[in-house]
C-alpha cells in the first residue's frame, strides 16, 4: 500500500524553539506539498517542491522553511515557533503525471504553548 | 484568482437521506475538479475528480459532474450512511509548472450522519 508518512502525529514545543516537522513518500513522486489546515480556513499551501533540492512558496511561507535533500523526503521547519503556528500540519505528495491527485499523510498536530 | 467556494457546515442528516454539498470556483483556464474526504483521526483521500466539462465523478455511491456553465462542483448522494460522516474538501487545480500543480481547497464542510 502506498503511502506518505509523516513523522509525528502529536508534538507540543514552546515559543521560540525550532520545530521539524518530517515527511516520507514512497511513491516515487515528483512533487511534494505542506499544507496547514484550521478551522474554517481548509488547508492552505506553506511550501512544495516539484524536484530535489527545489523548494517554492505558497500561500503562506511566512515563519517556515523547507528542506529536500532526497526524492522521498521533505521537511517542514519552523524556525522559532510561536503561539499562531498552532495547527495541524499536512503533508502531501503527487506524480506529475498522476492527473495532479494527492496522497495525504496522516498530519501532525502541532500544539505551541 | 483562482478559488473555490463550498458551503458551511455542519451539515447533519438522518441516515438514507439525499446528500448536496455545494461546490462552486473561480479560475482561470481549466482546471480540474476534486472532492477529498477526511475522516476523523486521518488525513485527507481523493473521493473523486473530474478533468474537463461534464465530466462525472464518482465513487462509493457519491457524484458530482463539473458544470462550466455554473462553475460549479456539487457533492450528491443519494442515501447517506453513518459511515459517511467526514470533513468534505472540493479542491481544484491550478497549473504553475508543466511537472507540478497548485491544488487549491475549499474551507471543508463537516458532515454528521445520525442513525
Amino acid at each position: 500500500d502506498v503511502k506518505v508518512t509523516q513523522s509525528s502525529r502529536y508534538l507540543v514545543k514552546r515559543t521560540g524553539e525550532k520545530v521539524f516537522l518530517e515527511c516520507v513518500q514512497d511513491m516515487d513522486h515528483e512533487n511534494m506539498f505542506w499544507y496547514r489546515q484550521d478551522p474554517g480556513l481548509g488547508l492552505r499551501l506553506i511550501y512544495f517542491s516539484y524536484d530535489v533540492k527545489m523548494k517554492e512558496k505558497g500561500d503562506i511561507p511566512e515563519g517556515y522553511s523547507v528542506s529536500r535533500e532526497k526524492k522521498e523526503r521533505f521537511s517542514l521547519i519552523l524556525e522559532s515557533a510561536s503561539t499562531n503556528q498552532t495547527s495541524m500540519y499536512l503533508c502531501a505528495s503527487s506524480s506529475s503525471s498522476g492527473a495532479n491527485v494527492l496522497t495525504f499523510g496522516a498530519g501532525s498536530r502541532l500544539t505551541v504553548l | 484568482g483562482n478559488s473555490v467556494t463550498q458551503m458551511e457546515g455542519p451539515v447533519t442528516l438522518s441516515e438514507e437521506a439525499f446528500l448536496t454539498i455545494n461546490c462552486t470556483y473561480t479560475a482561470t483556464g481549466y482546471p480540474s475538479l476534486f472532492w477529498y474526504v477526511q475522516y476523523p483521526g486521518e488525513g485527507l483521500q481523493l473521493l473523486l475528480k473530474a478533468t474537463k466539462a461534464d465530466d462525472k465523478g464518482s465513487n462509493k455511491g457519491f457524484e458530482a459532474t463539473y458544470r462550466k456553465e455554473t462553475t460549479s462542483f456539487h457533492l450528491e448522494k443519494g442515501s447517506v450512511q453513518v459511515s459517511d460522516s467526514a470533513v468534505y474538501f472540493c479542491a481544484l487545480s491550478a497549473a504553475l509548472y508543466s511537472s507540478a500543480s497548485k491544488i487549491i481547497f475549499g474551507s471543508g464542510t463537516r458532515l454528521s450522519i445520525r442513525p
